[in-house]
């Protein structure tokens, strides 16, 4: 079962609009970490934003922000006042604990939203 | 600052060749990790490992080797390549896998070719 699901291969904003991209995750470990991570089209990563299961407020790193609905199990991640530069790949990613159900602490990736960024 | 060092950056390989990609990292970082990127999978994990002397098997390792024999280095080997091997390789690392906190770090990637 696919533990992490980004459920928009592509999305498209207008410059200096907000745009929302999906994430769904799938666990029973109550100690995990969700991770957003950026990839533009140079091709390196570049680590986002963090949300751990037990944080009560939703993260956020400038223009990021994270909307961790725990119930629901979805972490999204916001974007606020989209510029051209945020035109990029964006993955979603869930780190169990280690030891947990056979879990090593490895990092599981979605397979990605490509957003593209309108002037 | 260096980080997570990848080399090459590109690489060509004829069927049946074999090469190692480098992987060094200079936080003294337990944990590391292979990845493999292809258009419209994700990232997914080839081997890992949580210390020096230690390493296992991910969602993907048919095809690929690794040893961990000092903490910075964790260097990747394919065997025999093959075509279905093509694809964009990424070495990461983070402190320990017992703190589902901690961020992984990315090398830049190489890009393999398997013709």
């Amino acid at each position: 079962a696919q533990k992490i699901t980004q459920t928009q291969p592509g999305m498209f904003v207008q410059e200096k609009e907000a745009v929302t991209l999906d994430c769904t995750y799938d666990t029973s470990d109550p100690s995990y970490g969700l991770f957003w991570y950026k990839q533009p089209s140079s091709g390196e990563m570049i680590f986002l934003i963090y949300q751990g299961s037990y944080d009560q407020q939703n993260a956020t790193e400038g223009r990021y922000s994270l909307n961790f609905q725990k119930a629901r199990k979805s972490a999204n991640l916001v974007i606020s006042a989209s510029q051209l530069g945020d035109s990029a790949m964006y993955f979603c990613a869930m780190r169990e604990g280690a030891g947990y159900g056979g879990s090593q602490g490895n990092l599981i990736f979605g397979k990605g939203t490509k957003l593209s960024v309108k002037p | 600052n260096a980080g997570v060092t990848q080399t090459p950056k590109f690489q060509v390989l004829k069927t049946g060749q074999s090469m190692t990609l480098q992987c060094a990292q200079d936080m003294n970082h337990e944990y590391m990790s292979w990845y493999r990127q292809d258009p419209g999978m994700g990232l997914r994990l080839i081997h890992y490992s949580v210390g020096a002397g230690i390493t296992d098997q991910g969602e993907v390792p048919n095809g690929y080797n690794v040893s961990r024999s000092t903490t910075e280095d964790f260097p990747l080997r394919l065997l025999s390549a093959a075509p279905s091997q093509t694809s964009v390789y990424f070495c990461a690392s983070s402190y320990s896998a017992n703190y589902y906190n901690s961020p992984l770090h990315f090398g830049n990637g190489t890009r393999l070719t398997v013709t």
